[in-house]
């Protein structure tokens, strides 16, 4: 597609829940990752996949949080047993991997996730 | 692991001065580094970038700057306007990795 594509814009959960968050990566893009913003705050990294290489998941806060890519199209982060703090505006990005360096990521416009 | 920072955490400016805002890197290796704009409610975009064989780079009013010796590394903003206010953020791709540190972000306001 045109550019990354993230679904829902927004979601609104109730405490104990779980949800489930939609990528759609630009169209030929290996690499893909989640980042979290708090209100107000920096882009926290959560996980990045790239290619058929395992996952680096050293940025998920808790068990509670996993992701999944299928090849190199549709990744889904789930987080299990919502709890408050994990309101957030959760983007995806995108980037071609040309050799290093890679260009720059392309940010989807992010789920807005509320838990009340 | 890569330790990006970003100074200062917010700067306000008359429209038509210039806003210059400076990162700095930990990771000797890096040798990618982007800035990214976000606009209230809006995704991050990708504004400019330089790697590391550049010492500066220039896009109409934008500039970014780099220094390997001392790590660090400067957006400038010249004859600023208000569409320029927005949180900046500056980042450095992390060596033998494939992702970016980012830094905390820059909140600059041009006053009319």
């Amino acid at each position: 597609g045109a550019g990354v594509s993230q679904s829902p814009s927004n979601k609104v959960t109730e405490k104990g829940k779980d949800v489930e968050l939609r990528c759609d990566p630009i169209s030929g893009h290996t690499a893909l990752y989640w980042y979290r913003q708090r209100l107000g705050q920096g882009l926290e990294f959560l996980i990045y996949f790239q290619g058929n290489s395992a996952p680096d998941k050293s940025g998920l806060p808790s068990d509670r949080f996993s992701a999944e890519r299928t090849g190199e199209s549709v990744s889904t982060l789930t987080i299990q047993r919502t709890q408050q703090e994990d309101s957030a505006v959760y983007l995806c990005a995108s980037s071609l991997l040309i050799g290093p360096p890679p260009d720059g990521y392309t940010f989807g416009s992010g789920t807005r996730l509320t838990v009340v | 692991g890569e330790n990006v920072e970003q100074h200062p955490s917010t700067l306000s400016v008359q429209e038509g001065d210039s806003a210059v805002i400076k990162c700095t890197y930990s990771d000797s290796a890096s040798n990618y580094f982007p800035w990214y704009k976000q606009e209230l409610g809006k995704r991050p975009q990708l504004i400019i970038d330089i790697r590391s064989n550049v010492g500066e780079k220039k896009d109409q009013r934008i500039a970014v700057t780099l220094n390997k010796t001392a790590k660090h590394f400067s957006l400038h903003i010249t004859e600023t306007q208000p569409e320029d206010s927005a949180v900046y953020f500056c980042a450095a791709l992390i060596s033998g990795n494939n992702r970016l540190a980012f830094g905390k972000g820059n909140q600059v306001v041009v006053i009319p």
